[in-house]
This record gives C-alpha cells, sequence and structure tokens, in this order.
C-alpha cells in the first residue's frame, strides 16, 4: 500500500544509454512531479504535471522527457545518459496545484552513469 | 524569486535536549513554508507546515516550528531530542504558486 512508488530503485548503466524511471501514486492526487538530489543532496525541481499537463519544466535538458498517461503515473524518459546525470530522482504528488498542499515522495531511483 | 536558507550543515544535540534547526526564507508575498526529514536512503517526509493563522505549528513525531515574519524565519524545534531523530531535515518554501524551493538541508546528529 505504499503511497508512491518508483521504479527501479537503483540504475546504473553506460554513458549514452537511454533509460527510464517509472512513478505511480495511490493518493488520488492531481499533481505530480520529478525532483533530483545531487550527491551534496541538494534537491530542485525538474517537472510538474498536473492531470496530466506540464506546469514547470525547470531548464531541463531536452534529453530528459516526461510522460504522464494518466493521473496516477508520470514516467521520467532519459536518452544520451551523460556522467552529470548521475544523482537520486524523486516522483513526488499532492493533491492539486496549489502552493499550500504537502508533497508526498517516492523512495528514490538511485542514478549512476559509468 | 524565492530562496531559502539553513546556515547549519550540521546540529548536533545530545539525547533528550532541545534541538532548533534553522531556517530562513526569502519570497515575494504570502509564503507557505513547509519541513520535510529524510532517512538515508528514502525519500523525503512531510514533517509540518506553515500557511496562515498561529505562528507556532505543530507536526509530526513531537516536531513544531515558529513562524517569524518580521525575521523571515521559520525554525524548526522539538523539546526533546530522540537518538532517532537524526536524520537531513530541509526547509522549503512556496509563494501560492506551484514551485517548491527547498533549502540545502540540515543533518541532525543526536547523541545517546
Amino acid at each position: 500500500d505504499t503511497a508512491v512508488s518508483q521504479t527501479p530503485k537503483y540504475l546504473v548503466t553506460q554513458m549514452g544509454n537511454d533509460k527510464s524511471i517509472k512513478c505511480e501514486q495511490n493518493l488520488g492526487h492531481d499533481t505530480m512531479y520529478w525532483y533530483k538530489q545531487d550527491s551534496k543532496k541538494f534537491l530542485k525541481i525538474m517537472f510538474s504535471y498536473n492531470n496530466k499537463e506540464l506546469i514547470i519544466n525547470e531548464t531541463v535538458p531536452n534529453r530528459f522527457s516526461p510522460k504522464s498517461p494518466d493521473k496516477a503515473h508520470l514516467n521520467l524518459h532519459i536518452n544520451s545518459l551523460e556522467l552529470g546525470d548521475s544523482a537520486v530522482y524523486f516522483c513526488a504528488s499532492s493533491r492539486g496545484l496549489a502552493g499550500a498542499y504537502e508533497q508526498y515522495f517516492g523512495p528514490g531511483t538511485r542514478l549512476t552513469v559509468t | 524569486a524565492q530562496s531559502v536558507a539553513q546556515p547549519e550543515d550540521q546540529v548536533n544535540v545530545a539525547e533528550g535536549n532541545p534541538l532548533t534547526v534553522k531556517c530562513t526564507y526569502s519570497v515575494s508575498g504570502n509564503p507557505y513554508l513547509f519541513w520535510y526529514v529524510q532517512y538515508p536512503n528514502r525519500g523525503l517526509q512531510f514533517l509540518l507546515k506553515y500557511i496562515t493563522g498561529d505562528n507556532l505549528v505543530k507536526g509530526s513525531y513531537g516536531f513544531e516550528a515558529e513562524f517569524n515574519k518580521s525575521q523571515t524565519s521559520f525554525h524548526l524545534k522539538k523539546p526533546s531530542a530522540l537518538v532517532s531523530d537524526s536524520a537531513l531535515y530541509f526547509c522549503a518554501v512556496n509563494n501560492a504558486g506551484n514551485m517548491l524551493t527547498f533549502g540545502g538541508g540540515t543533518r541532525l546528529m543526536v547523541k545517546p
């Protein structure tokens, strides 16, 4: 009964490869997010979706392409992986767009690019 | 632009003693302020938030935070620390838009 789940938990791949991370929430929330946490634990938003519509794209390279097939899912596809993409990627969800709603985070996907 | 500062990379406290983790923010308009906790190899967990009303907000696990508008601060507090409180704590701000901005995090170490 995990609220926000991500797969895979760990992802090790070589430069130049393409990979995807999947996220699902069972909270009935309308809004979902992707965050990147770097090696110094700094968290930065990448994308947010509301009802399957892209709301925020925070200067992320276009090698990163989010896709929301329905309100409960937000996947992240990364093309031509680079060393600098190594990080922990967190999916999150919230009840709606309003800034007052707290966000619920998944367990993270640790991506290592070699 | 909105920003959050957590001036201490690490806070050390003895078990049973009170703890404070500091946070200051900069945002235009009225802020929505949050505290999240991250345990090792886990996602962030919501602790508490300030939206409006009483400046002292209470949250999970006995934590509370005080909103101070004049000092633009939102410090996290707990009267008596537990070893199990040891974790990474993030303060975050949103100005009623959709973008949550996080501070750099403060590692709390509670020693027995």
